[in-house]
């Protein structure tokens, strides 16, 4: 079974540039997480969707941050304009289900904003 | 209060040592405890998971040790090897779903041969 994939790896941008994020989740997992790593913590939690709508964008930047998942798999994070904060390690997750326990993690998209 | 507070941020220990990982909570209504794993490079992945119903739960190497009335719980690794040399967050949420989850600061273990 094909994990959660993103997309890129890594990416360096100049603080006000703007910079996207893909992510595909597991097939069949109807929800899907976007989770802010910054180094030395614990993730935290930025949007989470259930099939194409929002569950939970309680923590999201709104300001500088939007994330969509048409169709109800695919997945993009958007930061417009980047600030030095946000320099962090972008986790997308997916699970089977809004109340399964179990969270799969991609790798990861890893953000350095200069 | 949804803080997690968990310690030490780094364990070194040798081989076959017994690493404890410890966490506390506030919010008495937590009721799931998960600990994920995560390696240098990769996302965190599920490694045990408890309820407040119970006190322990072993899987393979891994224990989870949990004091509701302390609102602590632990993870202890039995015969440690290199191999587990990762980062381990502890979690709490209300309920399984993800957007309750609220995550300890991580402990990074290592394991010397």
């Amino acid at each position: 079974e094909a994990g959660v994939a993103q997309s890129p790896r890594y990416k360096i941008i100049e603080k006000r540039q703007s910079v996207a994020f893909w992510c595909n989740p597991i097939s069949g997992h109807a929800t899907l997480y976007w989770y802010q790593q910054i180094l030395g913590q614990g993730p935290k939690l930025l949007i989470q969707f259930q099939n194409n709508g929002v569950v939970d964008d309680s923590q999201l930047p709104k300001d500088r941050f939007s994330a969509e998942r048409l169709k109800g798999v695919d997945s993009t994070l958007k930061i417009q304009p980047a600030k030095l904060e946000d320099s962090a390690v972008y986790l997308c997750a997916s699970s089977l289900s809004f109340s399964s326990g179990e969270l799969f993690f991609g790798e990861g998209s890893r953000l350095t904003v200069l | 209060q949804q803080q997690v507070k968990q310690s030490p941020q780094s364990l070194i220990v040798q081989k076959g040592g017994i690493p404890i990982i410890n966490c506390a909570y506030e919010n008495t209504a937590f009721d799931y405890f998960p600990w994920y794993q995560q390696f240098p490079g990769k996302g965190p992945a599920l490694l045990i998971a408890i309820r407040p119903d119970v006190s322990e739960k072993k899987e393979g190497r891994f224990t989870i040790s949990f004091n509701k009335s302390a609102k602590q719980f632990s993870l202890h690794i039995m015969d440690s090897q290199p191999g587990d040399s990762a980062t381990y967050f502890c979690a709490a949420s209300i309920g399984t779903s993800g957007s309750r989850l609220t995550f300890g600061e991580g402990t990074q273990l290592t394991v010397n041969p």
